[in-house]
């Protein structure tokens, strides 16, 4: 299995900061990365797809990047509609695998 | 607009059986995967398996082998996922979600279902 790592866990920010949010993959899943958002009760929102492409509705200060084994997540302006957990998928290969999750709470 | 509806909250004792269903409306339902995501509480989202209902095509996760069988009814646009021999490990919310296709060759799982919660407890 792939086995997907993300850096930090947990990430303290303020409104307005600019965060980066990094997931690692064991071995090289070209760009077929996508990036959940998920908020307490809620189910994940699909936000970013190989790698970089945004999702119709997302809003522009959230961009994606990398190829191979090593991707980011940025969000160029924090908002207050922007602190959650935020999960990578690699769709690479079967099984399908998650990284652990990055919360991005208020500082 | 597609909208997945699961089945509701089930309790169940250990070493029993749960079946979570997962109906899709709008769009079209045989051509695209569907995956099965468990999350325990206050934990991280863990792939169980997928189907796409127009090949019965199956896969699952390692972890999940020879406890889950997932299904689908064209007939009635509805996924199923049926997991055996429960313990207490296996309490969690089950979501399930669909791919939208258009996705620049690979899956997009943008459509999720509210999620089922099912608690295993003696």
């Amino acid at each position: 299995d792939i086995r997907m790592t993300q850096s930090p866990s947990t990430l303290s920010a303020s409104v307005g900061d600019r965060v980066t949010i990094t997931c690692r993959a064991s071995q090289s899943i070209s760009s077929w990365l996508a990036w959940y958002q998920q908020k307490p009760g809620k189910a994940p929102k699909f936000m970013i797809y190989k790698a970089s492409i945004l999702e119709s509705g997302v809003p522009s200060r959230f961009s994606g990047s990398g190829s191979g084994t090593e991707f980011t997540l940025t969000i160029s302006s924090l908002q207050p509609d922007d602190f959650a957990t935020y999960y990578c998928l690699q769709y690479n290969s079967y099984p399908r695998t998650f990284g652990q999750g990055t919360k991005v709470e208020i500082k | 607009q597609v909208q997945l509806v699961q089945s509701g909250a089930e309790v169940k004792k250990p070493g029993s059986s749960v079946k979570v269903s997962c109906k899709a409306s709008g769009g079209t339902f045989s051509s695209y995967p569907i995956i099965w995501v468990r999350q325990a509480p206050g934990q991280g989202l863990e792939w169980m398996g997928e189907i796409t209902p127009i090949f019965n095509r199956v896969n699952y996760g390692q972890k999940f082998l020879g406890r889950i069988t997932i299904t689908a009814d064209e007939s009635t646009s509805t996924a199923y996922m049926e997991l055996s021999s429960l313990r207490s490990e296996d309490t969690g919310v089950f979501y399930c979600a669909r791919d939208r296709g258009y996705c620049s060759g690979g899956n997009c799982y943008a459509y999720w279902g509210q999620g089922t919660l099912v608690t295993v407890s003696s």
